[in-house]
């Protein structure tokens, strides 16, 4: 059962607008979230995390929020540029364990 | 700062052959995984370790072995490759598991013929 889901395979955004990326879970005992940016031939890279005290976390143009009550998180990039376009995963921990990773959406941002 | 370094980047095998996949880590962290990326299935963890000398399954743990004999080293082996094993191969390290980032190779892109 996949415990980390994100449902979207794939967004188009135009340059300048917002992309919304979203990732839902089932584990409650998930208390830290990472998102990890992916280009082609590349290994990922995290980009930014949350841990489940906060609801909120902002870094330049990216912001993740998370809504424990409805296991759903987000994350926004505003505003959207070319360089952006890649693939977004999200994944999860509960604790002292590896990361759990969703299947992945691919942004295109479209100039 | 290398990061985390993975051998080789490309490699074809026949159906049966064996070989092993080496990632290299030089940021001491005490962590280190392996996971297999295919299409539309995302990161699947295959094995890890928590430290020098220990190993553990991850999700998809049938048909690789694992080694961690020196804490920045972590080898993934394939005895018998089966065409099924066809897939991008990614070594991450984290300074510990308890919430934190984990870091990423470049990935080994493994075809079984």
């Amino acid at each position: 059962d996949q415990q980390v889901k994100q449902n979207s395979p794939s967004l188009s955004v135009q340059e300048g607008r917002i992309s919304i990326l979203n990732c839902d879970y089932t584990n409650s005992m998930f208390d830290y979230f990472l998102w990890y940016k992916k280009y082609p031939a590349e290994g990922p890279t995290f980009l930014i995390s949350i841990s489940s005290i906060k609801d909120k976390n902002e870094d330049g143009r990216f912001t993740v929020f998370l809504n424990k009550s409805a296991k759903h998180l987000s994350l926004h990039i505003v505003p959207s540029q070319p360089g952006d376009s890649a693939v977004y995963f999200c994944a999860a921990s509960p604790g002292n364990t590896p990361l759990v990773f969703g299947k992945g959406t691919r942004l295109s941002v479209i100039a | 700062n290398a990061g985390v370094t993975q051998t080789p980047k490309f490699r074809v095998l026949k159906t049966g052959q064996s070989m092993t996949l080496l990632c290299a880590q030089d940021m001491n962290h005490e962590y280190m995984y392996w996971y297999r990326q295919d299409p539309g299935m995302g990161l699947r963890l295959i094995h890890y370790s928590v430290g020098e000398g220990t190993t553990a399954k991850g999700e998809v743990p049938d048909g690789y072995n694992v080694s961690r004999l020196k804490k920045q080293n972590f080898l993934l082996g394939l005895e018998s490759a089966a065409p099924s094993q066809t897939s991008v191969y990614f070594c991450a390290s984290s300074l510990a598991g308890v919430a934190t980032e984990a870091f990423f190779g470049q990935g080994t892109r493994l075809t079984v013929v």
